[in-house]
């Protein structure tokens, strides 16, 4: 099985400083990784995805996250963040079965504050 | 891409009722997936709704309280059975595209009182 743990709760950051949201794995196969994005009540969206390739991968709004298979992290990170950016954001991981994608894990969420 | 339309979007419902939550995707898709987020949590998976046959369950929950209903692979539904205040959530029905994208309902913010 696998597993999902976001290390923080919460982060609260000053507008346009940058900002790390840390996620750590745990799981026997190989795995897709994602982060998501959920603003107050709407729904989730994609922010990046890992499949394979290039262990950095950039997003949308300016995000960008690191896949590390030694320390099966995929932290997620953004420069200089902006009040908009104030959300939940959730970490998962998709276990990989005939080449596709199959249900996701989510860990437990960061609530992303940004202050003026 | 992936378009759902996930309904109800919220209801507020008596405890012992039932309530059935519909997701219809704009493409054919051979699982559909859905999950629950309890307020202030994250989001679990109940069960993979697979065509042609029975859902595939998560532990701690059956089919006897969330039955799922996949007639086609463009449609499935979730009825939350003889609901109490700990059913409060809101329900979301998931499916991948063939780039390995989730896409998600809307949601159902379900309120048992």
């Amino acid at each position: 099985a696998q597993s999902v743990t976001q290390l923080d709760s919460q982060v609260p950051v000053f507008e346009e400083a940058p900002v790390e949201l840390r996620c750590n794995y745990s799981s026997s196969v190989s795995v897709y990784l994602f982060w998501y994005v959920q603003y107050p009540n709407q729904g989730l969206q994609l922010l990046l995805k890992y499949l394979s390739g290039s262990t950095l991968v950039k997003g949308i709004n300016g995000f960008e996250a690191e896949f590390n298979k030694s320390q099966t992290s995929f932290h997620l990170r953004k420069p200089s963040v902006h009040i908009s950016d104030t959300a939940e954001y959730f970490c998962a991981v998709s276990l990989i079965s005939s080449g596709s994608a199959r249900q996701l894990t989510f860990g437990s969420g960061t609530q992303l504050t940004v202050l003026p | 891409s992936a378009v759902i339309s996930q309904k109800p979007s919220r209801d507020i419902c008596q405890r012992g009722t039932s309530l059935t939550i519909q997701c219809q995707v704009d493409s054919q898709v051979t699982m559909m997936f859905w999950y629950r987020q309890q307020p202030g949590q994250s989001l679990t998976l109940i069960a993979t709704a697979n065509q042609g046959s029975e859902a595939t369950y998560e532990s701690g929950f059956v089919i006897d309280k969330f039955p799922i209903s996949r007639p086609n692979l463009t449609f499935s539904t979730l009825t939350v059975s003889n609901m109490s205040p700990e059913d409060s959530s809101i329900y979301l029905c998931s499916v991948f595209d063939g780039a390995a994208r989730a896409f998600f309902g809307q949601g159902t913010r379900l309120t048992v009182v």
